[in-house]
């Protein structure tokens, strides 16, 4: 079964605007990623954040964790059409090993 | 990027013949994982490798067998392919054990099973 699932599955912005997505997930964790994964390509570690944090940030990237809500939102600034792609959140459902479960994705769709 | 080579990209092939999928790296990683990509599920654990012969099982191991004889290769074998392996493959290479590192993904091999 799914650890995560994203929300919404598929969202479509403008360049500029900003991209929120969200996961939930259901057992604990140690750490939470996102990964991307561009049309017919293999996925790309974008960020991970541990369950003591509550909000990173790298670049444009934005991310939260709110471990009470079993909860965690990537929100991707000032949007460009490079970012079309799908996001994926990934726990390790507090396996202690590097046996990351994805939740469904977020399709993303940047428009000029 | 990471140094991780999967063959075949793509295969059709009949129900009930044998597959075998190839990963490739360059890293000298230490973990390898055969995930399974599906509409509507996301990314799935099939087997996962810690060591030169080491593998266990993953969340949808049912149908599949992996063999790793050297710290560069993992191979992945439907034995006797069914329709519902249909699916795109994706190796992954992950140098730490520990919970905070992150995975490097190949190119993926997309199977169809007929």
């Amino acid at each position: 079964s799914q650890q995560g699932e994203e929300d919404p599955q598929a969202l479509s912005i403008q360049e500029g605007e900003n991209a929120t997505m969200n996961c939930s997930y259901k057992t604990s964790i140690n750490n939470l990623q996102w990964y991307r994964q561009n049309s017919g390509r293999g996925l790309v570690h974008l960020i991970l954040i541990r369950s003591n944090e509550r909000e990173k940030h790298s670049g444009r990237l934005r991310v939260t964790l709110d471990t009470s809500k079993k909860s965690s939102s990537l929100l991707i600034t000032a949007s460009r059409a490079a970012d079309t792609a799908s996001y994926f959140c990934a726990t390790d459902a507090n396996t202690g090993f590097q046996k990351l479960v994805f939740g469904t994705g977020t399709r993303l769709l940047v428009s000029p | 990027d990471a140094g991780i080579t999967q063959s075949p990209r793509h295969k059709v092939t009949e129900t009930g013949t044998p597959v075998t999928l190839r990963c490739h790296q360059t890293e000298n990683h230490r973990y390898m994982y055969w995930y399974r990509q599906d509409p509507g599920h996301g990314l799935r654990l099939i087997h996962y490798s810690y060591g030169v012969k080491d593998t266990d099982k993953g969340e949808v191991s049912d149908g599949y067998s992996v063999s790793r004889s050297k710290t560069e290769d993992f191979l992945l074998t439907l034995e006797s392919a069914t329709s519902s392996q249909t699916s795109v493959y994706f190796c992954a290479i992950s140098a730490s054990a520990s919970n905070t590192g992150e995975l490097f993904f190949g190119e993926g091999s997309r199977l169809t099973v007929l």
